[in-house]
C-alpha cells in the first residue's frame, strides 16, 4: 500500500527566508512523487513531480524538491519565500501499479510580511 | 486551454435528497479522477476512469456513491439519500492518460447537507 505523511499542519516563514515543507512516502515499488498547492477556494494546482533521473526537480513559481530514496522523503524547498506562496500545499505518491495518488493531509503554509 | 470544468460550485442540500455533481475534464484526458475534501482533511480518492475500462470504485465510500463516464468525456457523480457527513468538497480531475503524468483539478463543488 502506499502512503504519504505531512508531518506539519503549519509552516510559518517570513518573507524573503527559504521555507521548507516536508513530505515523506510509503511505497513497496517504485514511487512517482507530486507537489500540489491550494489556493483558498480554489481547486488543486500541480506544481512538480519526480518520476525518475535527478534527484532535484524544479516546478512552477521558483519551487523545487528533492527525492531522497535512502529518507524516503521529498521536502519541497523555495531559497526565498513571497506572502504569495501563503497556501495549503499538498504531497502526494503513487506507485507503479496504481491508479490513483494518494495524497498527504496537507501544511498550511504562511509567509510573513 | 480550457482547464477541468465543474458544475455546481455550490450545492446545498436538504438531507435525504440525491444531488448530481459534474464534471468536464480536460479535452483529449482520457483519465479522469474524482476525490473528497472534507474540512481540515486531505483528498480521498473516490472513483478513477481510464479510456473504455471499467472504473476503479475501490474509494467509494458507501453504495449511495455512483458516477458514470459518458462517451469517455463528461462525467457525473451521484450521491442518493444525502447524508450530513456527506458534506465536503467534490474535486474532480483529469490527466493524459494513466501513468506518471500530473493530474489537472477542477475548482470544486462545495456540497453542504442540511
Amino acid at each position: 500500500a502506499q502512503s504519504v505523511a505531512q508531518p506539519e499542519d503549519q509552516v510559518n516563514v517570513a518573507e524573503g527566508n527559504p521555507l521548507t515543507v516536508k513530505c515523506t512516502y510509503s511505497v513497496s515499488g517504485n514511487p512517482y512523487l507530486f507537489w500540489y498547492v491550494q489556493y483558498p477556494n480554489r481547486g488543486l494546482q500541480f506544481l512538480l513531480k519526480y518520476i525518475t533521473g535527478d534527484n532535484l526537480v524544479k516546478g512552477s513559481y521558483g519551487f523545487e524538491a528533492e527525492f531522497n530514496k535512502s529518507q524516503t522523503s521529498f521536502h519541497l524547498k523555495k531559497p526565498s519565500a513571497l506572502v504569495s506562496d501563503s497556501a495549503l500545499y499538498f504531497c502526494a505518491v503513487r506507485e507503479g501499479s496504481a491508479r490513483q495518488l494518494t495524497f498527504g493531509s496537507g501544511t498550511q503554509l504562511t509567509v510573513l510580511p | 486551454g480550457a482547464g477541468v470544468s465543474q458544475s455546481p460550485s455550490n450545492k446545498v442540500t436538504e438531507k435525504g435528497k440525491d444531488v448530481e455533481l459534474r464534471c468536464d475534464p480536460i479535452s483529449g484526458h482520457t483519465a479522469l479522477y474524482w476525490y473528497r475534501q472534507s474540512l481540515g482533511q486531505g483528498l480521498e480518492f473516490l472513483i478513477y476512469f481510464q479510456g473504455n475500462s471499467a472504473p476503479d470504485k475501490s474509494g467509494l465510500p458507501s453504495d449511495r456513491f455512483s458516477a458514470e463516464r459518458t462517451g469517455g468525456s463528461v462525467s457525473t457523480l451521484t450521491i442518493q439519500r444525502t447524508q450530513q457527513e456527506d458534506s465536503a468538497v467534490y474535486l474532480c480531475a483529469s490527466s493524459l492518460r494513466q501513468g506518471n503524468h500530473e493530474q489537472y483539478f477542477g475548482p470544486g463543488t462545495r456540497l453542504t447537507v442540511t
